[in-house]
């Protein structure tokens, strides 16, 4: 079974910030790992998907990079904002379209 | 629709009653999935949906957890005779499909179901 892990389990930030939310992942046969925000008492929101077959994704301040080898993603925010504060979810999706979630890394971005 | 609904978003079950959650996914997506989570945790994968068929219920804790999705479209999760340890946040997703690159999932908000 797919085992993720998501380093720091929390993190807190002043505004303006850049930081490193990091995943870990025991199998590295995954057909596609996606990043998640959730808000308090709310679903998963997707940032950003990564196709095996690709190294990263951008999508305005975020960036995510993907090393099956290593069995590691990072999700990288750049000049962190207070709205950027919540949990961050990474999952690997195995071939057999089951996702394994990470526990999450809640961030708080002070003001 | 516009996205995945899931409803109720709330509900408060007393232990041993049965309790239904219901799943529309967003239109034409073929793949559905229903997640658990419990209080700060990731979310668990229970089962998942190609159209009708329910291709995977590896995930569902026990017998009486039982999902369905008979038009392929809106999906039921049943739980008999709830108990205090199914307390937790249910999660719907769908996909537009189950192949590359079309298997982005897309999150319901969720169902927080309380036993007491």
């Amino acid at each position: 079974k797919q085992e993720v892990t998501q380093i720091p389990a929390a993190l807190s930030v002043p505004e303006g910030e850049n930081l490193v939310l990091n995943c870990s992942f025991t199998d590295s046969a995954i057909y596609n790992l996606q990043w998640f925000r959730q808000d308090p008492g709310k679903g998963l929101t997707s940032l950003l998907l990564i196709q095996s077959s690709q190294r990263e994704q951008t999508s305005g301040r975020l960036n995510a990079s993907l090393d099956k080898s290593s069995g590691r993603s990072t999700l990288y925010i750049a000049a962190s904002q207070p709205g950027d504060s919540a949990t961050y979810l990474c999952a690997g999706l195995n071939t057999g379209n089951q996702f394994y979630f990470g526990t999450g890394t809640s961030l708080t971005v002070i003001p | 629709g516009a996205g995945v609904s899931q409803s109720p978003r709330y509900k408060v079950a007393k232990r041993g009653q049965d309790v239904a959650l219901r799943c529309d996914p967003i239109s034409g997506h073929v793949s559905l999935f229903w997640y658990q989570q419990a209080l700060g945790q990731g979310p668990e994968f229970l089962t998942y949906f190609q159209n009708e068929a329910q291709l995977d219920k590896s995930g569902l804790p026990s017998d009486r957890f039982f999902a369905e999705r008979p038009e392929g479209s809106v999906s039921t999760l049943k739980i008999q005779r709830t108990q205090q340890e199914d307390s937790a946040v249910y999660l719907c997703a769908s996909s537009l499909s189950s192949g590359r690159p079309y298997n982005e999932q897309f999150f319901g908000p969720g169902t927080r179901l309380t036993v007491l």
